[in-house]
């Protein structure tokens, strides 16, 4: 089993959808998380991280942290076409003083197309 | 700021050989990752290097090497490619100064191993 689990999709919505992209995750110890969007023949970008539980707005993304429950999602409200793309959720651990590591453990991505 | 630069975007190899990938990270940041993604795995750690130090490394085979340079520049080497190290290589830098950094990351060398 997979330390992050996310579900692939593909996902399609309308323009002005609310989109909900969802991941769990196995290890504890993570502490914090992100949200990745990766254009076609692009790197990935960061959109949003949060560090331990809670809610994070930025816009129109909304990121939420369980961590009794192991589960985030990003919730996209006025979805538009320029949002298709590939989302990937990511996590990592940090030391005792709260610096992130380095090593990003990521999601198998879900693909969002938003059509007109 | 100049982004996170990789070279070469592209690249064909045949199997048994081996190969060099370049990254230069964004001025400034001390700490480069790899990553390798493909269609059925993800994206998935390889390692980190800061200031010349590897710091984590991932689950991979001992083919996979890298190294960092006094500059911050990096470069990952796979020897006797393998069908199955086709795939996108991604680096990322990161600052490392704070509690949280952010890692950006380049466009990726596109590798196929024929």
């Amino acid at each position: 089993q997979k330390e992050v689990e996310q579900d692939p999709g593909p996902l399609s919505v309308p323009e002005g959808a609310i989109v909900s992209l969802n991941c769990t995750y196995s290890n504890s110890a993570f502490q914090y998380f992100m949200w990745y969007r990766q254009y076609s023949r692009k790197g990935p970008e960061l959109l949003m991280y949060t560090y331990s539980s809670g809610n994070k707005e930025d816009g129109r993304f909304t990121a939420q942290v369980d961590k009794s429950s192991k589960y985030i999602s990003l919730f996209i409200r006025d979805s538009q076409p320029s949002d298709s793309a590939t989302y990937l959720c990511a996590m990592s651990l940090s030391n005792a003083g709260g610096t992130s590591y380095g090593k990003l453990t990521f999601g198998q991505g879900t693909i969002l197309t938003v059509h007109p | 700021k100049a982004g996170v630069t990789q070279t070469p975007r592209y690249l064909i190899k045949t199997r048994g050989q081996q190969v060099t990938l370049s990254c230069s990270p964004i001025s400034g940041h001390r700490s480069v990752s790899w990553y390798q993604q493909t269609p059925g795995q993800g994206l998935q750690f390889l390692f980190e290097y800061f200031s010349e130090t590897q710091r984590n490394k991932g689950n991979f085979p001992g083919r996979f090497s890298g190294r960092q340079f006094s500059n911050s520049r990096s470069e990952m080497n796979v020897s006797t490619l393998e069908l199955g190290d086709s795939a996108l290589y991604l680096c990322a830098s990161r600052a490392a100064a704070s509690s949280y950094n952010e890692q950006f990351f380049g466009p990726g060398t596109r590798l196929t191993v024929l």
